[in-house]
């Protein structure tokens, strides 16, 4: 049960586009498509922004978007506004009825 | 409205026990698997435990294996966790959360539990 591989931050000006990675194995990522996006703000719950892969649910605005190729997942965000500032996890389903969340990035908006 | 509110975390010894415990409200409870994740302070999420609906299966992260017991009472719409040998690695904000495909749309608000001498 290994953690999924994220990057340790990310940043971007306001308006411009980042992408996130997630990278796992054939046995998570790679072999399921229920890999999910969380954003978490200092203090407070996460919060889902994707599920299954590239699913928003409602009340999460488009400039969010999620991708999957192999074993990498991807999480872009478009239009940078200030308030995603947060801490972004990834999670997929690892088989054997486990999860497996990835180590989080921080995004920073310059 | 969905809710889920996790009590019971505490400052423990060392090889102590806790049980903490998530009163779900605003949905039928019955009907979801649950999941309890952990996150230490200043790291980040661990997924730790699962069980399904009826409360019949039961997963573990290999962290905890054999030193937690996920369990629920859908009669009380309470999750459970109880949580033997503790050890300082064990620290964290322990969240519960509705299982949704694959995913946790519903999360608490967290309870501290602290494992220290």
């Amino acid at each position: 049960q290994s953690a999924l591989t994220q990057p340790p931050s990310a940043s971007g000006s306001p308006g411009q586009s980042v992408t996130i990675s997630c990278t796992g194995t054939s046995s998570d990522v790679g072999g399921y498509n229920y890999v999910s996006w969380y954003q978490q703000h200092p203090g407070k719950a996460p919060k889902v922004m994707i599920y299954e892969v590239s699913k928003r649910p409602s009340g999460v605005p488009d400039r969010f978007s999620g991708s999957k190729s192999g074993n990498t997942a991807s999480l872009t965000v478009s239009g940078l506004q200030a308030e995603d500032e947060a801490d972004y996890y990834c999670s997929s389903y690892a088989g054997s009825n486990k999860m497996v969340f990835g180590g989080g990035t921080k995004l920073t908006v310059l | 409205e969905v809710q889920l509110v996790e009590s019971g975390g505490g400052l423990v010894q060392p090889g102590g026990s806790l049980r903490l415990s998530c009163a779900a409200s605003g949905f039928t409870f019955s009907s979801y698997y649950m999941h309890w994740v952990r996150q230490a302070p200043g790291k980040g999420l661990v997924w730790v435990s699962r069980i399904n609906d009826e409360g019949s299966s039961t997963s573990y992260a290999d962290s905890v294996k054999g030193r937690f017991t996920i369990s629920r009472d859908n009669a009380k719409n309470t999750l459970y966790l109880q949580m033997n040998s503790l050890r300082a690695e064990d620290t964290a904000v322990y969240y519960c959360a509705r299982d949704g495909s694959g995913s946790y749309v519903y999360w608490g608000q967290g309870t501290l539990v602290t494992v220290s001498s």
